[in-house]
């Protein structure tokens, strides 16, 4: 599958803990976005990457969550002290720019539940 | 920051009707607009999108219109069939040369086709 991927699916964490999510964009694409979608809402856009550099940031992405791409190819999201309030569908989706335009691919998610 | 209100929420319609599915944006710098399905438990896919330098685009039975004055697009899919069934989210965003900013979508339209 040459399609975003993201590792893990699934994750039960405790309150308190802290979490780290994958994502693997797709071969080349120098765009990486990560998103936050809860039951019966759109995505959220939380962060995004241009290779390394992290652009931009939403007000939603507390001091507890921080995003890294070290490498300009795959990226982690972290969450320190989780809260009940952050079980989600965390997603990740790339794009390459400027030659493959503005298309934005998703990966399946990660489904975060905190206990 | 932008804003994408969408409406229904639910949209119900027999096969091989109609359905048209409304959004409206707040921030007049918008100038992308895609539509993605979402199907129970899967990952968003791109079915269509548009940019504000055109007023309308098809491909086969989807179609979305946009008006920049009015600040609303609106997703058309004709002669519907079961498969058409799902979560369908409209968003927006900047674009430049560089590539997207990330994605506001609104809530989201359950779309069902009865049979």
């Amino acid at each position: 599958d040459t399609g975003v991927s993201q590792d893990p699916r699934h994750k039960i964490t405790k309150r308190g803990q802290n979490v780290t999510f994958r994502c693997d964009p797709i071969s080349e694409h120098n765009r990486l976005y990560w998103y936050r979608q809860t039951l019966g809402q759109g995505p959220e856009f939380l962060t995004y990457f241009q290779n390394e550099a992290q652009l931009e940031k939403s007000r939603l992405l507390s001091d507890r969550f921080s995003a890294e791409r070290p490498k300009g190819s795959f990226s982690t999201l972290e969450i320190q002290r989780t809260e009940q309030g952050d079980s989600a569908m965390y997603l990740c989706a790339s794009s390459l720019t400027p030659t493959g335009g503005e298309t934005q691919y998703f990966g399946p998610g990660t489904r975060l539940l905190v206990l | 920051g932008e804003n994408v209100e969408q409406h229904p929420s639910t949209l119900s319609v027999q096969e091989g009707d109609s359905a048209v599915i409304k959004c409206t944006y707040s921030d007049s710098a918008s100038n992308y607009f895609p539509w993605y399905k979402q199907e129970l438990g899967k990952r968003p896919q791109l079915i269509i999108d548009i940019r504000s330098n055109v007023g309308e685009k098809k491909d086969q039975r989807i179609a979305v219109t946009l008006n920049k004055t009015a600040k609303h697009f609106s997703l058309h899919i004709t002669e519907t069939q079961p498969e058409d069934s799902a979560v369908y989210f409209c968003a927006a965003s900047i674009f430049y040369v560089g590539g997207a900013d990330g994605l506001t979508f609104g809530k989201g339209t359950h779309l069902i086709i009865q049979p």
